[in-house]
């Protein structure tokens, strides 16, 4: 079975300008959680959807959004971007409540 | 609210060496805790989980970590470390009856040498 499957790998971007990450679930998981993983830190939690409704969102700006579509892929937004939204962004899925979470390879975005 | 603490940033340790790594969590309810594993550039695996019951937890390629509940821990071990053990290892702790919201530590990079 194929695993938590992310695209683009990996993205530049120019500061100002906005990206679209996306992100499979494993076939039969609901819930899909995104992770902003900076160099030299561990993940950040930016978002939680389940049954496509938002369940938690982390400590972060306006500018960052999400959402997830009826097969349950999600895509995470980010508006104005900037230098320090350079990062790994990862992507995890999971089966109903449990809390095993299963983590995609992530994207690497660079904003220059 | 939850939080995570690694206490060593680094750890080196000879190959086929035993190894301890350290984590520490503060919250006010009970908890679920994790250990994951990344390698250079991939994403997280995990390692291990405590949700209830036994406290020693065992977990893939040989590791196992136990929870105190009074001195807030949850150390990972390993008796004989390999080379392919190198790699970056993170605690996480979430909240029983909440979202799926998980809060990782900072890190602790194992360097197994030869």
């Amino acid at each position: 079975d194929a695993g938590v499957t992310q695209s683009p790998t990996h993205l530049i971007k120019t500061r100002g300008q906005h990206v679209t990450l996306r992100c499979s679930p494993i076939s039969g998981h609901k819930s899909v959680s995104w992770y902003q993983q900076v160099l030299g830190q561990g993940p950040q939690f930016i978002f939680q959807y389940y049954e496509k409704e938002e369940r938690g969102r982390g400590n972060f700006p306006d500018r960052f959004s999400a959402r997830q579509f009826p097969n349950y892929s999600s895509e995470l937004n980010v508006n104005a971007l900037l230098l320090g939204d350079s990062a790994l962004y990862l992507c995890a899925s999971g089966a109903g409540t449990s809390y095993e979470q299963y983590f995609g390879p992530g994207t690497r975005l660079t904003v220059t | 609210a939850q939080s995570v603490t690694q206490l060593d940033s680094q750890v080196p340790v000879f190959e086929e060496a035993p190894v301890e790594l350290r984590c520490n969590y503060s919250s006010s309810v009970s908890v679920y805790l994790f250990w994951y594993v990344q390698y250079p550039n991939q994403g997280l695996q995990l390692l291990l989980k405590y949700l209830s019951g036994s406290t020693l937890v065992k977990g893939i390629n040989g590791f196992e970590a136990e929870f105190n509940k009074s001195q807030t821990s949850f150390h990972l071990r390993k008796p004989s470390v390999h080379i392919s053990d190198t790699a970056e290892y993170f605690c996480a702790v979430g909240l029983s009856g909440g979202y799926q919201k998980v809060t990782f530590g900072t890190g602790t990079k194992l360097q197994v040498i030869p």
